[in-house]
């Protein structure tokens, strides 16, 4: 099993140029998140979905917009990308039993970003 | 904003030590994770304890939460080269759907 995957795995865009962020992941969890990691931070949740066809805001979700439309991917886009939004970026999956077995979230390697 | 804070930012110590980091929260939870953070690389899920819990053993992890004093401790003993890494605490407040708020984590660097 890869796992989460994500793609690209580093980007540079010019201020104003729209991208979308692919993650895949093959282990049929129902849930999936997007995270941002500036330097020295934590991680901050951006948008999540509970299941296929569903997404909704986290903590920072300015900016972007996701899609879920198959349940093993899921998409974030920038659609006018700042500076602001240079960062690396985390997708992430779980399942639903996850946290009842004591479990967590599988991320992605990440891709970083950088807007001009 | 961040829901946890972590102590110390960064950590220093010999192969064979027992490095022990501690994480401050400031809302209710529902259970408290702890990951692990290489160089350049995805964060990997080391142990989850959950609000009822007090203590709980992995290996040569030892967490405990204290929900009173919204806090909890990682205790690696015996640490090794390979321990080098960056450890984030993350609360869950959603029952169950795992939307983590994660602290600014502690630099671990473990040497020979």
């Amino acid at each position: 099993n890869a796992g989460v995957t994500q793609t690209p795995k580093f980007r540079v865009l010019k201020t104003g140029q729209s991208m979308t962020l692919l993650c895949a992941q093959d282990m049929n969890h129902e849930y999936m998140y997007w995270y941002r990691q500036d330097p020295g931070m934590g991680l901050r949740l951006i948008h999540y979905s509970v299941g296929e066809g569903t997404t909704a805001k986290g903590e920072v979700p300015d900016g972007y917009n996701v899609s879920r439309l198959k349940k093993q991917n899921f998409l974030l886009g920038l659609e006018s990308a700042a500076p602001s939004q240079t960062s690396v970026y985390f997708c992430a999956s779980s399942w639903e039993g996850d946290v009842r077995l004591a479990g967590g979230s599988n991320f992605g390697p990440g891709t970083r970003l950088t807007v001009l | 904003s961040q829901q946890g804070e972590e102590d110390p930012q960064a950590l220093s110590i010999q192969e064979g030590e027992n490095a022990t980091m501690n994480c401050s929260y400031k809302t209710s939870i529902n259970n408290l994770q702890w990951y692990r953070q290489n160089s350049g690389r995805g964060l990997v899920h080391l142990i989850l304890i959950r609000s009822n819990e007090r203590e709980k053993h992995s290996g040569r992890l030892r967490v405990t939460l204290d929900t009173s004093k919204k806090s909890s401790s990682l205790l690696i003993t015996a640490s090794r080269a390979a321990d080098t890494a960056s450890y984030f605490c993350a609360t869950d407040r959603s029952g169950g759907y795992n939307k983590l708020i994660f602290g600014a984590g502690t630099r671990l660097a473990v040497h020979p």
